[in-house]
């Protein structure tokens, strides 16, 4: 299976603990995107990379929020001190710029207790 | 007034049925129209693309884009029970740009 792969699948924590999710995108893929989903809602955007370099960062993403791409492959979402509403689902995405379609993994269930 | 509004439903429909999806935009700077599928614990799915105003066919779904309106749909014909999920529409300004979604339609198909 060539598509976006995403680890774990789930994962439940207790608040003030610290969570860390990679996504591996489609490997020719330049771009990869992060998002949060939450029951009843669309996908929003988190940010993201266009290779190693990250581009934008929405104001949803606080400060206890980081992601990486360290050599433009696969790239982590850290949630520090975890809060209960952190929990959702952590969406990752990645696309062949400037061509805008994306492609998205399964997803990571985050649930804060 | 949000810059994407979608019905969330849910929507029933009896198998066999043709499925209309709506969503409307307030940003008249949006190009890119984009509609996705999403099963229950999943990640989007990507079923139509497209540019500007117009028409896309692509087997049994028709998006239709109408910029003038700022209105978009998705139509599913002879729709199946394998069908039923939730559908979002999403768009963004530029190629470069951030995709804006939909909170997504619930969609049932009736045996």
């Amino acid at each position: 299976d060539t598509g976006v792969s995403q680890n774990p699948r789930h994962k439940i924590t207790k608040r003030g603990q610290n969570v860390t999710f990679r996504c591996d995108p489609i490997s020719e893929h330049n771009r990869l995107y992060w998002y949060r989903q939450t029951l009843g809602q669309g996908p929003e955007f988190l940010t993201y990379f266009q290779n190693e370099a990250q581009l934008e960062k929405s104001r949803l993403l606080s400060d206890r929020f980081s992601a990486e791409r360290p050599k433009g492959s696969f790239s982590t979402l850290e949630i520090q001190r975890t809060e209960q509403g952190d929990s959702a689902m952590y969406l990752c995405a990645s696309s062949l710029a400037p061509i805008q379609t994306q492609y998205f993994g399964p997803g990571t269930r985050l649930l804060v207790l | 007034q949000k810059e994407v509004e979608q019905d969330p439903g849910p929507l029933s429909v009896p198998e066999g049925a043709i499925v209309s999806l709506n969503c409307t935009y307030s940003n008249s700077a949006f190009q890119y129209f984009m509609w996705y599928r999403q099963y229950s614990r999943k990640g989007p799915e990507l079923l139509m693309y497209t540019y500007s105003s117009g028409n896309k066919e692509d087997g049994r779904f028709t998006a239709q884009v109408d910029k003038s309106s700022k209105y978009i749909s998705l139509f599913i014909r002879d729709s199946q029970p394998s069908d039923s999920a939730t559908y979002l529409c999403a768009m963004s300004a530029d190629r470069d740009d951030k995709i804006i979604f939909g909170k997504g339609t619930r969609l049932h198909i009736l045996p």
